[in-house]
């Protein structure tokens, strides 16, 4: 199993209400990541988790919470979210904590209304 | 902040010719993906080269780098229409972080 999961494929909310985004992998990988990604723009990090450990944070908003139950599952819990915030979400898995290949998703297409 | 810049932000051909796309970054690397993207979709990784490499190939697809200029290139060859995507650099930062920093990316048209 060579996929990298993502649910829901589209999500609508409104800035009162609570969601997650959900990302799972079967491949053994030991590092996950969360990217958020504008139309017409390259993706951005947005949290990385080694080891099941939070271990980049890159200075995002609270109101994303990112949670790792398991080595094969990684949420990104979603709590009063503006407009600019809808995009696409990736989620990646990388054998290793390092820069080397990492497997994508498919993505979470999010508007907030 | 962004390492890789590619360039051209756009390119348009005709199936079965060669299309280059070319990236550059700013500071010192252990390695340089290339990722693909169809509209709207996750990223599919395509060839990884090490800073002690110049040269990869992976079918079509044909990447240099020199670490010299900072700069790499791809060469996809004898494109065709499902080549359409666009296509982003990647970057580490030597040193051993986990975080890897995406160009803003070209986008390839292949006409049929």
């Amino acid at each position: 199993d060579t996929e990298v999961t993502q649910t829901p494929k589209h999500l609508v909310m409104g800035m009162t209400n609570k969601k997650s985004l959900k990302c799972e992998q079967h491949m053994g990988h030991r590092a996950m990541y969360w990217y958020k990604q504008k139309a017409k723009k390259p993706p951005e990090l947005m949290f990385v988790y080694s080891y099941e450990k939070l271990s980049i944070n890159e200075s995002v908003p609270s109101r994303f919470s990112p949670e790792c139950p398991n080595s094969s599952l990684l949420n990104l819990h979603l709590h009063a979210l503006q407009p600019e915030d809808s995009a696409l979400y990736l989620c990646a898995s990388s054998y290793d904590p390092s820069t080397d290949t990492q497997y994508f998703g498919p993505g979470t297409r999010l508007t907030v209304l | 902040s962004q390492q890789g810049e590619e360039d051209p932000q756009a390119l348009s051909i005709q199936e079965g010719e060669n299309a280059t796309m070319n990236c550059s970054y700013k500071t010192s690397i252990n390695n340089l993906q290339w990722y693909r993207q169809n509209s709207g979709r996750g990223l599919v990784h395509l060839i990884l080269i090490r800073s002690n490499e110049r040269e990869k190939h992976s079918g079509r697809l044909r990447v240099t780098l020199d670490t010299s200029k900072k700069s790499s290139s791809l060469l996809i060859t004898a494109s065709r229409a499902a080549d359409t995507a666009s296509y982003f650099c990647a970057t580490d930062e030597q040193g051993g972080s986990e975080k890897l920093v995406f160009g803003k990316g070209t986008k390839l048209t292949v006409n049929p």
